[in-house]
């Protein structure tokens, strides 16, 4: 069963850069889509962006640019890196899985399944 | 951007009872729409996709209709442990949004 662990700093200063990792444990990295997705607290979600495990990547515009997406795929791994951080980006940040594989051909789909369990960043001076 | 609306914003039933959440796209989605369950504490876990398609370990009291435009996740028969907030979700061009949620309270 396929499993995602989030690691990374909880705790952040305006204007640094919040970087997250999630490992893939269970499955291979390859042939999925990876999607990075945040709750500020007691609010709804917002997608940040995705990564294709050949390194395509695409990413929402209201973060204005400030958002890279990174694969390793020797450690099962990709990466978030959101620059110049202010409170506004609080929030729990979760990784998840998007694709589906079968017989060794896989296809995008657009639903995210599984997740990781979430870790709460907080951007505080 | 295409914008998804969900209402009722907050649902207060009994077990037992019926529970209807909509989920409405700004512009049509086909049939690429997804629903979550989000409990207290815990991560989004996927319930439907492809608008009624349960999901793994989905009960089968859970079900989902709609096409285009207006969506709806259907509870037939709550359970306590349906104490939840449910997301609506669509992907359109590679952008993905979510509905803001509705919240189910037990009476």
């Amino acid at each position: 069963q396929v499993q995602l662990h989030q690691s990374g700093p909880g705790l952040l200063k305006p204007s640094e850069t919040l970087s997250l990792t999630c490992t893939v444990s269970g499955g291979s990295i390859s042939g999925y889509y990876w999607s990075w997705i945040r709750q500020p607290a007691g609010k709804g979600l917002e997608w940040l962006g995705l990564i294709y495990s050949s390194g395509m990547t695409n990413s929402n515009p209201s973060l204005g640019g400030r958002v890279t997406l990174s694969l390793d795929s020797s450690k099962n791994e990709f990466s978030l890196k959101l620059t110049s951080v202010t409170a506004a980006d609080t929030a729990v940040y979760f990784c998840a899985r998007e694709g589906y594989c079968n017989d060794g051909t896989c296809y995008s789909t657009y639903w995210f399944d599984p997740w990781s369990q979430g870790t709460l960043v907080t951007v505080s001076s | 951007e295409i914008v998804l609306t969900q209402f009722p914003a907050t649902l207060s039933l009994s077990p037992g009872e019926r529970a209807t959440l909509s989920c409405r796209a700004s512009q049509s989605v086909g049939r690429y729409l997804a629903w979550y369950q989000q409990k207290p504490g815990q991560a989004p876990r996927l319930l439907i996709h492809d608008v009624s398609k349960r999901a793994t370990d989905t009960p089968a009291r859970f079900s989902g209709s709609g096409s285009g435009t207006d969506f709806t996740l259907t509870i037939s028969s709550l359970e306590p442990e349906d104490l939840a907030v449910y997301y609506c979700q669509q992907r359109s061009n590679w952008h993905v949004t979510f509905g803001q949620g509705t919240r189910l309270e037990m009476k």
